[in-house]
Parts: C-alpha cells; sequence; structure tokens
C-alpha cells in the first residue's frame, strides 16, 4: 500500500466543517482512498471512500483531487462527537488488509 | 445487524495465565482479523482469516494463537504473555475477500499482563 501523510492534529470549532487533508503522492491507479476514525477507547468506524470522483454519503464528503495525489475529507458540521483520530488508507480494491499510519488527532470545541 | 461483538472488554491476566479473547459477528462476512493496539498507536494487523482459513500471520509471537471455530467467530488464545503485550485487541471482519468491502470492527479487549 501507498503511504499517506496527514497533519498530526487539528482543532474545529463546534457546527464549521472539519476539513482533514491527506498527502498520497505515490498512490496507484487501482488504489483507493480510505478513510476511517477512532473515538477515544472505540474500534476504529469506516466513514467513507473513493477512487476519483469525489463522494458524499451520511457522514463526510471526500474530496480527491484530479492527480489523486491528495484528498480532503470534510465534516460538514462538526460536533464534539466528532472528536477522534482520523485515519487515510490508501489500498488496492478488493485487497483485504488496512495498513494505519498515524492519523489526525481532530479536537471538536465548543 | 452490522455489530462486531468482542469478550471481554477488560482482562487482567498473570504472565503465566492463559486467557482466550472472543469476537463474534453474524454480518455473513467471511474474512475477519486481530489487530494490536498500544497506547497512542495506530492498530496494527495480527492475523486475518478468509473463510474459516488462516491466510495472514504478521510475524507474531506463537503465545497469540488465534483460532476460527466457524464462519462468526474468531478467537485469540494467549499463553506465556509478557507485560508488553499489554495493549488494546481489536477484532473486525469483512465482507468477501474481494470487491470493495469496509471493514467493521469491534470495542475491543483492554488486556493488561501483570
Amino acid at each position: 500500500d501507498a503511504k499517506t501523510t496527514q497533519p498530526p492534529s487539528m482543532d474545529c470549532a463546534e457546527g464549521r466543517a472539519a476539513n482533514l487533508p491527506c498527502n498520497h503522492s505515490t498512490i496507484s491507479g487501482n488504489e483507493y482512498v480510505y478513510w476511517y476514525r477512532q473515538i477515544h477507547s472505540q474500534g476504529p468506524q469506516y466513514i467513507i471512500h473513493g477512487l476519483k470522483n469525489n463522494e458524499t454519503n451520511e457522514m463526510a464528503s471526500l474530496i480527491i483531487t484530479e492527480d489523486r495525489k491528495s484528498s480532503t475529507l470534510i465534516l460538514p458540521h462538526a460536533t464534539l462527537r466528532d472528536t477522534a483520530v482520523y485515519y487515510c488508507i490508501v489500498r488496492v480494491g478488493g485487497y483485504s488488509t488496512l495498513t494505519f499510519g498515524k492519523g489526525t488527532m481532530l479536537l471538536v470545541s465548543p | 445487524d452490522t455489530e462486531v461483538t468482542q469478550t471481554p472488554k477488560h482482562l487482567v491476566m498473570g504472565m503465566t495465565n492463559k486467557k482466550s479473547l472472543k469476537c463474534e459477528q453474524h454480518m455473513g462476512h467471511r474474512a475477519m482479523y486481530w489487530y494490536k493496539q498500544k497506547a497512542k498507536k495506530p492498530p496494527e494487523l495480527m492475523f486475518v482469516y478468509s473463510y474459516e482459513k488462516l491466510s495472514i500471520n504478521e510475524s507474531v509471537p506463537s503465545r497469540f494463537s488465534p483460532e476460527c471455530p466457524n464462519s462468526s467467530l474468531l478467537n485469540l488464545h494467549l499463553h506465556a504473555l509478557q507485560p508488553e503485550d499489554s495493549a488494546l485487541y481489536l477484532c473486525a471482519s469483512r465482507g468477501l475477500p474481494t470487491g470493495d468491502y469496509e471493514q467493521y470492527f469491534g470495542p475491543g479487549t483492554r488486556l493488561t499482563v501483570t
């Protein structure tokens, strides 16, 4: 799997959009971008994934640049419950394992 | 039901004890995983089972022994552990090994080795 680079921490005010960046400059054409998050002392939770196109679901939006070398996870209206470590992972579609990097600790404050 | 359950939630064991961690899912997933997570570190893959057969062992010491008795259950047998094995042990499951299915994680078992 290609490696990813994420800022170690970010802050966001409650109710504002949280934009979490991820660099994956060595991503291959058949690798997807996945995002998971881990709330303190819980198991990781899947958020969203994409290959080329932007994706949106009930939790978040994923914006992937045209050259696919970076992406941004957007939480449109962050709440205190969104405080967590967010992991950006690239992996081949269908490949069974996840390799977690250090992630970004997002702190949402009142 | 998209839940992966793990028991026990917490476990304290001595270095000479034998104990087991249990993981269960009823989503019909045929791939199951064990991860180890030390404090303030990301999860690290230990084992992968695919169709009840061990497909990946990430060079885990033999004091950790996984078992997959059926497609819904995954166990991790522990014997002669060291204090440095204290960690959060996470179980996960996924749909068929092909396709684009996300992994569902359980809440983990917090293990302390004394």
